[in-house]
């Protein structure tokens, strides 16, 4: 199973909403919504951001949200802060029972 | 509230193996699945499969087969990752990650065990 598809870096400025987008195929993302995303700050573990494609855990802000469209999942950050640099992954689970990740997305807040 | 806490670094030698802790609190191990991902350097995320902590029936990703394995000590909430033959290719972060109402639902991780082999 390939991994999934993310642009390896997004920028915006404070205050500005930007989008991540995460391209799987019709054996994953297409084809189940089970999509999650993850934070990661350097030297720290991921975190859990939006799960089953647009599902917030308790206590993850209401300025990440998420979405899917086909073969393509979104994460959508509004209104940009500077703690929100940080690397951001996808994942979902496929066809053939396993768990594929995106290859990681680097925001920056200019 | 759920914690996973993981063993400390590692170095080993190439050919040798490491066993990984992951002691769970907060929540009762057997209850939710426990996934293991790596991390090498300055890459992404790469599940390397799960352990059904209610049967003790673990499912290895593709690549990953042979060398693995995924146990658990219910009696102290641990789940264990131990790699055999090490080589420099496998030095990475290993972390531990629960899944929540299916494996593939990773919610909480460790803070990650980074494991280094060199000669």
């Amino acid at each position: 199973q390939s991994a999934l598809t993310q642009p390896a870096s997004v920028s915006g400025s404070p205050g500005q909403s930007i989008t991540i987008s995460c391209t799987g195929t019709s054996s994953d993302i297409g084809d189940y919504n089970f999509v999650s995303w993850y934070q990661q700050h350097p030297g720290k573990a991921p975190k859990l951001m939006i799960y089953d494609v647009t599902k917030r855990p308790s206590g993850i802000s209401s300025r990440f949200s998420g979405s899917k469209s086909g073969n393509t999942a979104s994460l959508t950050i509004s209104g940009l802060q500077a703690e929100d640099e940080a690397d951001y992954y996808c994942n979902s689970y496929t066809i053939n029972t396993t768990v594929v990740f995106g290859g990681g997305t680097k925001l920056t807040v200019l | 509230q759920v914690q996973l806490v993981q063993s400390g670094s590692e170095l080993k030698k190439p050919g040798a193996s490491v066993k990984i802790s992951c002691k769970a609190s907060g929540y009762t191990l057997t209850t939710q699945a426990m996934n293991w991902v790596r991390q090498a350097p300055g890459q992404g995320l790469e599940w390397m499969g799960y352990i059904n902590t209610n049967t003790g029936n673990p499912r290895y990703a593709q690549g990953f087969t042979g060398r693995l394995v995924f146990s658990l000590d219910t009696s102290v909430s641990t789940a264990f990752l131990q790699i055999s033959s090490l080589t420099p290719e496998d030095t990475a972060v290993y972390y531990c990650a629960r899944g929540v109402s299916g494996y593939y639902r990773i919610d909480y991780w460790g803070q990650g065990t980074l494991v280094t082999v060199s000669s």
